[in-house]
C-alpha cells in the first residue's frame, strides 16, 4: 500500500501568514493527489485536485503543487475561516489512503 | 444540486453488524461511483472501498476484506455499507463520497454528512 506522510502534524499561525503543508508519498504517484479541508464535526471539503487544480469556489489563496512523491498545499494569506485540519489523499491505486492530517491553529 | 444523505447514528455491541445508507439526489445515480471513508476519533481519514453504481462492481481495502460489503439499490439511488464482526476499534464516523475523475485521478467533491457508529458493550 502507498503511504502518505504529511508534515507538520500541527501548525500555529496568524491571520495574514503564508503557510505551506507538505505531503510525501512512499512511492511515485504522478500527480494523483488531492487536498481537503476539514472542520470539526463536518465532512471534508475538496480544495485541490490532481495536485494543482483549484476546485471551483475555493479562494485563490489556496494553491497546490508537486509531482512524483512530494506535494505541497499553500495558503497565501491566512483568513480566520482557514483554521482547520488539512488532509492529502492519493488515488494512484487502491487503497486510496490519506495523510495523517495537519491541524492549523491560531 | 448534489446531495448525499446518510442514515442516523448507530450504537452496536461487539460482534454485531451495522449497515449505513447513503441516499443520493441531484444527479444520475448510476453515473458516478460511491466510496466509503471512515474516521475514528482524532484519527486520519481511512478509505474502505467503493462501488460502481452502474454495474455494482466493488473494490475493498484489504484491511476490511471479509468484513465489509458495499451494495447499492439503483431504484432508490442509495448505496449501503455493511460492516460485520464489529469491535471497539470500529467506533468512527463513516462517510460516503461521490468520486469524480480528472484523467486517471479520482477525487471526492461531494460527501455525505457522516454517520457515527459506536461499538460498545
Amino acid at each position: 500500500d502507498i503511504q502518505m506522510t504529511q508534515s507538520p502534524s500541527s501548525l500555529s499561525a496568524s491571520v495574514g501568514d503564508r503557510v505551506t503543508i507538505t505531503c510525501r508519498a512512499s512511492q511515485s504517484i504522478s500527480n494523483y493527489v488531492n487536498w481537503y479541508q476539514q472542520k470539526p464535526g463536518k465532512a471534508p471539503k475538496l480544495l485541490i485536485y490532481t495536485a494543482a487544480s483549484l476546485q471551483s469556489g475555493v479562494p485563490s489563496r489556496f494553491s497546490g503543487s508537486g509531482f512524483g512523491t512530494d506535494f505541497t498545499l499553500s495558503i497565501s494569506s491566512l483568513q480566520p475561516e482557514d483554521f482547520a485540519s488539512y488532509y492529502c489523499q492519493h488515488s494512484y491505486r487502491t487503497p486510496y489512503s490519506f495523510g495523517q492530517g495537519t491541524n492549523l491553529e491560531i | 444540486q448534489v446531495h448525499l444523505v446518510q442514515s442516523g447514528a448507530e450504537v452496536k455491541k461487539p460482534g454485531a453488524s451495522v449497515k449505513v445508507s447513503c441516499e443520493a439526489s441531484g444527479y444520475t445515480f448510476t453515473s458516478y461511483a460511491i466510496h466509503w471513508v471512515r474516521q475514528a476519533p482524532g484519527q486520519r481519514l481511512e478509505w474502505m472501498g467503493w462501488i460502481n453504481a452502474d454495474n455494482g462492481d466493488t473494490k475493498y481495502s484489504q484491511k476490511f476484506q471479509g468484513r465489509v460489503t458495499i451494495t447499492r439499490d439503483t431504484s432508490a439511488s442509495t448505496a449501503y455499507m455493511e460492516l460485520s464482526s464489529l469491535r471497539s476499534e470500529d467506533t468512527a464516523v463513516y462517510f460516503c463520497a461521490r468520486s469524480e475523475r480528472d484523467n486517471w485521478n479520482f477525487f471526492f467533491r461531494y460527501w455525505g454528512q457522516g454517520t457515527l457508529v459506536t461499538v460498545s458493550s
